[in-house]
């Protein structure tokens, strides 16, 4: 069974720009998670989806948004780009909502660059 | 606000021995501890987890032990091997369960 899925792999983008990154998680997860990870820190929680609804959010500008498709892929979406949005973002999905014992399995990510 | 603390930035141990990596945490409502091994250009692998109402879990190399009262955990790979050398991340999550909180990694070096 393939693993989480994320494309592209590396995007370059300018300030004030706008970028979409795509998800698709492991075969029967119906839960997808958006981390961020700037270089030299721990990733950090941008949104939780669950059957195709925001079931968490983390401390993020209203410039980052997300939605779940039916079939369970997932789309980051990023507004008028900051040199500190530059990072890693991480894709996870689980097989339910995420109760407790519950883990995540992640994608390799999508390195964004803003310059 | 950092609920999730890796005090220590990188270790480096020598092949054959143990490796001590060890996370702190402030929220007292996690009640679920993982830990996740990470390689350049990849993503976070899940290694070994814990639940609150055990100190202790096993797993081959990989032990967790946590510490409630301490809110403290450790983990203890032995023998280290040179495929160990990656960036470990403590991670925790509460009874809500809808998102881990990291810590900020420790980079482990295993000398052949």
């Amino acid at each position: 069974d393939a693993g989480v899925t994320q494309s592209p792999t590396h995007l370059i983008k300018t300030r004030g720009q706008q970028v979409t990154l795509r998800c698709s998680p492991i075969s029967g997860h119906k839960s997808v998670s958006w981390y961020q990870q700037v270089l030299g820190q721990g990733p950090q929680f941008i949104f939780q989806y669950y059957e195709k609804e925001e079931r968490g959010r983390g401390n993020f500008p209203d410039r980052f948004s997300a939605r779940q498709f039916p079939n369970y892929s997932s789309e980051l979406n990023v507004n008028a780009l900051l040199l500190g949005d530059s990072a890693l973002y991480l894709c996870a999905s689980s097989r339910n909502r995420g109760s407790t014992n519950e883990k995540l399995f992640f994608g390799s990510g999508t390195q964004l660059s803003v310059l | 606000d950092q609920q999730v603390k890796q005090n220590s930035p990188s270790l480096s141990v020598q092949e054959g021995r143990i490796s001590i990596l060890n996370c702190d945490y402030t929220n007292s409502m996690f009640d679920y501890f993982l830990w996740y091994k990470k390689y350049p250009a990849e993503g976070p692998t899940f290694l070994i987890s814990i639940s609150s109402i055990k100190d202790k879990n096993e797993d081959g190399r990989f032990t967790v032990f946590l510490n409630k009262s301490a809110k403290h955990l450790s983990l203890h790979i032995v023998p280290s091997q040179p495929g160990d050398s990656a960036v470990y991340f403590c991670a925790a999550s509460d009874a809500a369960g809808n998102k881990l909180t990291f810590g900020g990694g420790t980079r482990v070096l295993v000398k052949p």
